[in-house]
């Protein structure tokens, strides 16, 4: 069974980068098919998908975000990370890391997911 | 790129069925039949229910079920049970032009 945890601070100030990292166990991160995904969800508010990155290191964000994330894999440590730069009070959310089945746009695997607060 | 729409609660008692709907566009739930949805207990890790429209994953119920038609996609869910009061959500895919997902508002499921 995929197992994925996210771990990182709880709490950012204003104007620096929030970063996460998310820990695969149970399956390898270097393993074919999957993409490793970061989504978010703003309290009391829907989902928003963030970017995914593939053990190769290829990466894919969402245009909303592309100019300050960054995602990066260490298939070393079965992990993937989240850099997220230039936060305000509007990037307060919890933070999920997820696994996506290559070419079939679905999440089969999901972390418990990480409050991220944004504080001034 | 908008999020789907759901409505925000949907109740049911024990043994019945309940409908949730998700409607989009011709760019996400129109054009593909690429839905998914997503049940999520507070606190738990959001669990896949159905994928591709219609599929269920090994191990999930066939209480659950999927369809779609034209831009609205739709969980039912028959023989309601006390476990399946949670957070659902869809999510499908769009056009890479913008986000590669767009989400659902999410319905809360009570069961009375």
């Amino acid at each position: 069974q995929v197992q994925l945890q996210e771990s990182g601070p709880g709490l950012v100030k204003s104007s620096q980068t929030l970063s996460l990292t998310c820990t695969v166990s149970g399956g390898s991160i270097s393993s074919s098919g999957y993409y490793w995904s970061w989504i978010r969800q703003h309290q009391g508010k829907g989902l928003e998908w963030i970017g995914y990155i593939y053990y190769s290191g290829n990466t894919y964000y969402n245009p909303s975000l592309k100019s300050r994330v960054t995602i990066s894999v260490d298939t070393s440590k079965n992990q993937f990370s989240l850099k997220l730069r230039s936060v305000t009070a509007a990037d307060t959310a919890v933070y999920y890391c997820a696994r996506e089945v290559h070419g079939d746009y679905y999440f089969d695997y999901w972390g418990q997911g990480t409050l991220v607060t944004v504080s001034s | 790129q908008s999020a789907l729409t759901q409505p925000a609660s949907v109740s049911g008692s024990p043994g019945q069925s309940i409908t949730i709907s998700c409607t989009g566009t011709s760019s996400d739930v129109g054009n593909y039949n690429l839905v998914s949805w997503y049940q999520h207990h507070p606190g738990k890790a959001p669990k896949l229910m159905i994928y591709e429209g219609i599929k269920r994953p090994s191990g999930i119920s066939n209480r659950f079920s999927g369809s779609k038609s034209g831009n609205t996609a739709s969980l039912t869910i028959s023989g309601l049970q006390a476990d399946d009061e949670a957070d659902y959500y869809c999510c499908s895919y769009a056009t890479s032009t913008t986000s590669f997902y767009v989400f659902g508002t999410g319905t809360k499921v009570t069961v009375l």
